[in-house]
């Protein structure tokens, strides 16, 4: 099974500075990772598919790179809106168990 | 519009059974992988099961045995049936199409979840 870890496990940021969170994967997915943000009450919404590709109608300040076992969600500039809980998920095709990391909470400085 | 709504949670004794629904508007559920995830009290999240397009399903070590996911294609929607539940079954049960449509993209969308509490 791969395990996915997310680091750190909260992250203190100002309004209108970047914030950068990590995700790391026991083994390599390729590009088969996803990060969604959660805020309370809130089902999950998907931000990036691919490692890299924003989901439809995610502002351009949220951006994925990375790839293999390493990976990286950086928020520019962080608006009000984006303080919340961010998990990383892989979907590697086999075997057919998609886990998520235990995620990072993003909170107000 | 896409969208998924979830129903059937509630309180359940342990040992006992419950059935999830998840009806699907926008897009056709037997033509995607559909998973369901769920996220105890408190907690992160945790995948559940999915189904294939195929109909082949897979699920968690944690309810392999005890839960079953399935599909009526007439009614667009989604099951999930939990058997020989435990207090650690409790938790809000989501479902979402992924992470396969017509490309490997992720859990989008999501639906509102049901909450599963599973207490004597």
């Amino acid at each position: 099974e791969i395990v996915m870890t997310q680091s750190p496990a909260t992250l203190s940021v100002s309004p209108g500075e970047r914030a950068t969170l990590s995700c790391r994967a026991s083994q390599s997915l390729s590009s088969n990772l996803a990060w969604y943000q959660q805020k309370p009450g809130q089902a999950p919404r998907l931000l990036i598919y691919g490692a890299s590709t924003r989901a439809t109608g995610i502002p351009a300040r949220f951006s994925g790179s990375g790839s293999g076992t390493e990976f990286t969600l950086t928020i520019s500039s962080l608006q009000s809106e984006d303080f919340a809980v961010y998990y990383c998920q892989q979907y590697n095709n086999w075997p057919p168990l998609y886990t998520f990391g235990q995620g990072t909470k993003l909170e107000i400085k | 519009e896409v969208q998924l709504v979830e129903s059937g949670g509630g309180l359940i004794q342990p040992g006992g059974s419950l059935r999830l629904s998840c009806a699907a508007s926008g897009f056709t559920v037997s033509s995607n992988y559909m998973s369901w995830v769920r996220q105890a009290p408190g907690k992160g999240l945790e995948w559940v099961s999915v189904i294939y397009r195929g109909g082949s399903t897979y699920y968690a070590d944690s309810v392999k045995g005890r839960f079953t996911i399935s599909r009526d294609n007439s009614k667009n929607t989604l099951y999930l049936q939990m058997n020989s539940l435990r207090a650690e079954d409790t938790a809000v049960y989501y479902c979402a199409r992924g992470p396969y449509s017509s490309s490997w993209s992720g859990f989008d969308p999501w639906g509102q979840g049901t909450l599963v509490t599973v207490s004597s």
